[in-house]
């Protein structure tokens, strides 16, 4: 399947600082998603792009899907406590359906 | 919004023993579902699609004898692991989805520790 390559692996951060992860693909895709997973948890969608270029916000989180359609990024501004998880990005798999994950962001963020 | 639940959150079971999951999609039917596995610090890697009135999909390396799935109702999968081993510990996580069958929401995952 397609292999996605997510960076950095992990980030250390104090509150209020800025994070930015991003995601790259061997292949064309069609649909960008970011989840973010607590521990013991299953992934909750944060953001879904579906258009190359797009740039979608969440509150304080920012995702753009590539121009070249091979890759994605996120930015979480302001970051606070509760933002601590791990963060993938997903792609459509070649089955259609399913999705392919990155390896994930693993973010702290200290107060 | 969507909402899928998985239950158990987790079980304990001895090795040699069968455990089913159960998946739910709690406010719209889902012709297609997912089961993903997740070891320890690691990402979801999908180990089989379930189709609604047929028989399952499974990924390269998944066992199908052993990894039962059963997608009876349009809200209801089940994933059985049969003869339970300690290798067969870990997160399993499904996913649906309400518009189409993409799979983009997820039920909050079964820890399984095989003793």
């Amino acid at each position: 399947g397609q292999q996605l390559n997510q960076s950095p692996q992990s980030m250390f951060i104090q509150e209020g600082e800025d994070v930015s992860m991003n995601c790259t693909s061997s292949s064309i895709f069609n649909t960008w998603l970011w989840y973010k997973q607590d521990p013991g948890e299953g992934p909750v969608l944060l953001i879904a792009l579906y258009k190359a270029g797009e740039l979608t916000s969440n509150g304080r989180l920012t995702a753009q899907f590539g121009i070249t359609r091979k890759d994605s990024f996120l930015n979480i501004s302001a970051s606070i406590p509760s933002d601590v998880g791990i963060y993938f990005c997903a792609g459509p798999s070649n089955s259609g359906y399913a999705l392919n994950f990155g390896k994930g962001t693993s973010l702290l963020v200290t107060p | 919004g969507a909402v899928v639940s998985q239950h158990p959150s987790r079980v304990i079971c001895k090795s040699g023993t069968s455990v089913k999951i159960e998946c739910r999609s709690l406010d719209f039917q889902a012709t297609t579902m997912f089961w993903y596995r997740q070891f320890p610090k690691q990402s979801l890697m999908l180990m089989a699609t379930s189709n609604e009135g047929s028989k399952a999909t499974y990924e390269q390396g998944v066992e199908k004898d052993k990894f039962l799935i059963n997608h009876a109702s349009l809200t209801l999968s089940t994933l059985t692991v049969t003869s339970a081993h300690p290798e067969d510990s870990s997160f399993y996580i499904c996913s649906a989805g309400e518009k189409g069958n993409y799979g983009y929401t997820f039920g909050s995952g079964t820890r399984l520790t095989v003793v």
